[in-house]
């Protein structure tokens, strides 16, 4: 089963809003990133966050966790036409040699 | 290579026949993944390699499909006497297995389409 779960799961906006995904868990976690698909090929890394972290920017990207509600929050500023992808949640669960899980993902569409 | 390495991009196959796909780690990476994506779906997990320990092969959807990785390096998923549920992407990735940091690496996919 899914450990990751995003909402919402498609997200459409315009050039130059910002645009927030969530993400909820279920178990407690090592740490936990988020990953972007385009055209359904392979996944790239965008930006990791420890269970000892708050919050994380990276350029436009701002990635938050709480883990008291087990939620995780990405936020692309200024978005662009070009951040048009699926964007995916995934967690490492606590313990050596785990696995990574991932969420279902969301699709972000930018209007020009 | 400088990247996780996939082939074949593309495979057509009749329903029933059985099927192989590769892939090639980053090198000196330890820690190697199967997913499975359906169209428009989330990361389906396969099977998970990790140095010499057992893999974890808990999410292989049957005993038509296993995997091997020989050496610790390439990984071979396959598929037999495939049915048409098995179209999908198969994604490769492998990492650098951290206790700290588990950043995996994706190769672009198999397309496997059963007809």
């Amino acid at each position: 089963s899914q450990q990751g779960e995003e909402d919402p799961q498609a997200l459409s906006i315009q050039e130059g809003e910002n645009a927030t995904m969530n993400c909820s868990y279920k178990t407690s976690i090592n740490n936990l990133q988020w990953y972007r698909q385009n055209s359904g090929r392979g996944l790239v890394h965008l930006i990791l966050i420890r269970s000892n972290e708050r919050e994380k920017h990276s350029g436009r990207l701002r990635v938050t966790l709480d883990t008291s509600k087990k939620s995780s929050s990405l936020l692309i500023t200024a978005s662009r036409a070009a951040d048009t992808a699926s964007y995916f949640c995934a967690t490492d669960a606590y313990g050596a040699n785990s696995k990574l899980t991932f969420g279902k993902g969301i699709t972000l569409s930018v209007r020009p | 290579g400088a990247g996780v390495s996939q082939s074949p991009s593309n495979k057509v196959t009749e329903k029933g026949k059985d099927v192989e796909l590769r892939c090639d780690p980053i090198s000196g990476h330890t820690a190697l993944y199967w997913y499975r994506q359906s169209l428009g779906q989330g990361l389906e997990f396969l099977i998970y390699f990790q140095g010499n320990s057992a893999p974890d092969k808990s999410g292989l959807p049957s005993d038509r499909f296993s995997a091997e990785r020989t050496g610790g390096s390439v990984s071979t998923l396959t598929i037999q006497r495939t049915q048409q549920e098995d179209s999908a992407v198969y994604l490769c990735a492998s990492s650098f297995q951290s206790s700290l940091a588990n950043t995996i690496y994706f190769g672009e996919g198999s397309w496997l389409t059963v007809v």
